[in-house]
């Protein structure tokens, strides 16, 4: 079965730090691969996602992923974080076939300081 | 364009009752996923409905239930209530099946099982 795992439970940073968020998946076929995130009190919404071609691809608010697809990674990055990023972020999954369900990982959340 | 909308906001039950979640999808999707956020976790996906019909099940049992309408409203309902079924239950509509097309959450519903 596949399954997602997010190695940070909960990453603090101060304004202007980099930021990246680990993301493991286990599957062995094809996957798409998505970042989604909860803004405090608002819906999930998607950051980015990867499905093929190029393996660095760029989302909302100045965030970027890398598919590495040796290592079974999605790493989300952000070069300068803002106060405004704070809220929860998932790595979810799907298989490349007619099943449609995203497998999301635990989560991480990311508290920025001013 | 209306976003995916989802109701009630909240609702208490008590063991062993019944509840039904409704879920409107986005203007023109056809396809609607229900997911259980339980606290801490990343959304564990139940089932999907397209076209009226269940297209893929998760890993729950069968007193969750689902209906679509041909005007592609969803409903979840859950019978025999368990303590352990208090979470945030997410509707996410998508313009058609297949794992390319990208899924739009609602805000959810939060049930409490007492």
């Amino acid at each position: 079965a596949q399954s997602v795992s997010q190695h940070n439970h909960h990453v603090i940073l101060s304004e202007a730090a980099s930021l990246e968020l680990g993301c493991n998946y286990s599957y062995g076929g094809t996957v798409n691969l998505f970042w989604y995130v909860q803004y405090p009190g608002q819906h999930l919404q998607l950051l980015l996602k990867y499905f093929s071609g190029d393996p660095l691809v760029k989302g909302i608010k100045g965030f970027e992923a890398e598919f590495i697809k040796s290592k079974f990674s999605f790493n989300l990055r952000k070069p300068s974080v803002q106060w405004s990023d704070t809220a929860e972020y998932f790595c979810a999954v799907t298989a490349n076939q007619a099943g449609t369900a995203l497998i999301f990982g635990k989560g991480t959340t990311l508290s920025v300081s001013s | 364009e209306t976003g995916v909308t989802q109701s009630p906001t909240h609702l208490i039950k008590t063991r062993g009752q019944q509840v039904t979640l409704r879920c409107s999808s986005q203007s023109g999707h056809n396809t609607v996923s229900w997911y259980q956020q339980a606290l801490g976790q990343g959304p564990q996906f139940i089932f999907q409905y397209y076209r009226e019909e269940e297209n893929g099940r998760g890993n729950f049992p069968p007193r969750f239930s689902g209906l679509q309408f041909p005007n592609y409203s969803s409903e979840l309902n859950v019978n025999a209530l368990e303590l352990d079924d208090s979470a945030l239950y997410l509707c996410a509509s998508s313009l058609t099946s297949g794992s390319y097309n990208e899924q739009f959450f609602g805000p959810g519903t939060r049930l409490t099982v007492l």
